[in-house]
């Protein structure tokens, strides 16, 4: 598609499920990001890929999170244990990391996760 | 660390008016510096960045922002306000030096009345 593809938009789960959250970026983008933005905040950093590997996750608030890139394309993110406080819209971003609109991040619409 | 600081949670502004919103950044090096806006229900569009040379950058929708290193802001500006430029607007920065996430404000709405 044109921009970056997030599933499901709106998830709501018990405390204690397990949740899987998936974004499709653009096609070519080799960079692929994952925030957290609760209500009335900023988005938060997660994690950050660079083709396959993760380069940077320093923002998983803990080891619940996870998050995978297999084939550099498609990401999953993934929340074992889910508790309340888990609940928030997770945004998705990729980007180019060359040429002129490099830095420039393209975000999903977000999936919205509700925790009971 | 990077850091924003977006001091104002609300802005509002009559149409046609110019409008500002504020925003300063600390980072170690120098910085990479973007707006972002939000419409509700959808997801964060950028609006334009600074990353060398001119310190005035113009982006989408007239919205222009002026890069201020002595005083680390990067505030954005519109001449004359519209009614569909209410939304939320974020600003965010990141290390010029190295691969490090883009770090947001915690946002301003902005409301344009007519």
């Amino acid at each position: 598609g044109a921009g970056v593809s997030q599933t499901p938009s709106n998830k709501v789960t018990e405390k204690g499920k397990y949740v899987e959250l998936r974004c499709d970026p653009i096609s070519g983008h080799t960079a692929l990001y994952w925030y957290r933005q609760s209500l009335g905040q900023g988005p938060e950093f997660l994690i950050y890929f660079q083709g396959t590997g993760a380069a940077d996750d320093s923002g998983l608030p803990n080891d619940r999170f996870f998050a995978v890139r297999p084939e550099g394309s498609v990401s999953t993110l993934k929340i074992q244990r889910t508790e309340r406080g888990d609940s928030a819209v997770y945004l998705c971003a990729s980007s180019l990391n060359s040429g002129s609109r490099a830095g420039e991040l393209f975000f999903g619409e977000g999936s919205r996760l509700t925790v009971l | 660390a990077q850091s924003v600081a977006q001091p104002e949670d609300q802005v509002n502004v009559a149409e046609g008016n110019p409008l500002t919103v504020k925003c300063t950044y600390s980072v170690s090096g120098n910085p990479y510096l973007f707006w972002y806006v939000q419409y509700p229900n959808r997801g964060l569009q950028f609006l334009l960045k600074y990353i060398t040379g001119d310190n005035l950058v113009k982006g989408s929708y007239g919205f222009e922002a002026e890069f201020n290193k002595s005083q680390t802001s990067f505030h954005l500006k519109k001449p004359s306000a519209l009614v569909s430029d209410s939304a939320l607007y974020f600003c965010a920065v990141r290390d010029a030096s190295g691969n490090t996430p883009l770090v947001f404000g915690k946002g301003t709405r902005l409301s344009v009345i007519a």
